[in-house]
């Protein structure tokens, strides 16, 4: 099974702020790489699928990158709305594993 | 407007059993992989278990094989996830997700979950 580790764990931030979430597979999955948000009490958003694509109706400060192995999710200019917790998942065969999703928390 | 509403949980002993289903509805249901994902109290996302558009192709994760079981009813648009041999590790809120039918799977809608309280 392929092993999917993100880091951090939890990350502080304020408004308006530029953070970097990472993603590491532990083998190469392509570009079969998608983020997730989910907020308090709430089922998971789609973000970003193919590692770099933005999903319909999401603000373009979310932005993805990376192949193989590593990836990352970049948010610029942080707003309210995304204090909440992000989760990878690899989509390259099943079981269709998740990070253990890094907790973003407002300074 | 594509819509999935999960029902079946609820408070089980352990060793008991319980059915969740997954209505879906606003899309062509038999063209999309659907999928089960679990999340315990406090905890991260856990892919369970998926199911082919005909129902022909299952998958579990390790940690259920052979205690669940997935499966469709296509002339319903409704998946189910049949959970035997209940452990407390298996409390969680159920999810059932849409998997988009392209080439880059991604699971692109989501229920509100369904919550398995396993305890004595």
């Amino acid at each position: 099974d392929i092993q999917m580790t993100q880091s951090p764990s939890s990350l502080s931030a304020s408004v308006g702020d530029r953070v970097t979430i990472t993603c590491r597979a532990s083998q190469s999955i392509s570009s079969y790489l998608n983020w997730y948000q989910q907020r308090p009490g709430k089922a998971p958003k789609l973000l970003i699928y193919a590692a770099s694509s933005l999903q319909s109706g999401v603000p373009s400060r979310f932005s993805g990158s990376g192949s193989g192995t590593d990836f990352t999710l970049t948010i610029s200019g942080l707003q309210p709305g995304d204090f909440a917790a992000y989760y990878c998942q690899q989509s390259y065969t099943t079981p269709h594993s998740f990070g253990q999703g890094t907790k973003l928390e407002i300074k | 407007e594509v819509q999935l509403l999960e029902s079946g949980g609820g408070l089980v002993q352990p060793g008991g059993s319980l059915r969740l289903s997954c209505a879906a509805s606003g899309f062509t249901f038999s063209s999309h992989v659907m999928s089960w994902v679990r999340q315990a109290p406090g905890k991260g996302l856990e892919w369970v278990s998926g199911i082919s558009g005909s129902g022909g192709s299952t998958y579990y994760a390790d940690s259920v094989k052979g205690r669940f079981t997935i499966s469709r009813d296509n002339s319903k648009n409704t998946v189910y996830l049949q959970i035997n041999s209940l452990r407390v590790e298996d409390t969680a809120v159920y999810y059932c997700a849409r998997r988009t039918a392209v080439t880059w799977a991604y699971f692109d809608y989501w229920g509100q979950g369904t919550l398995v309280t396993v305890s004595s």
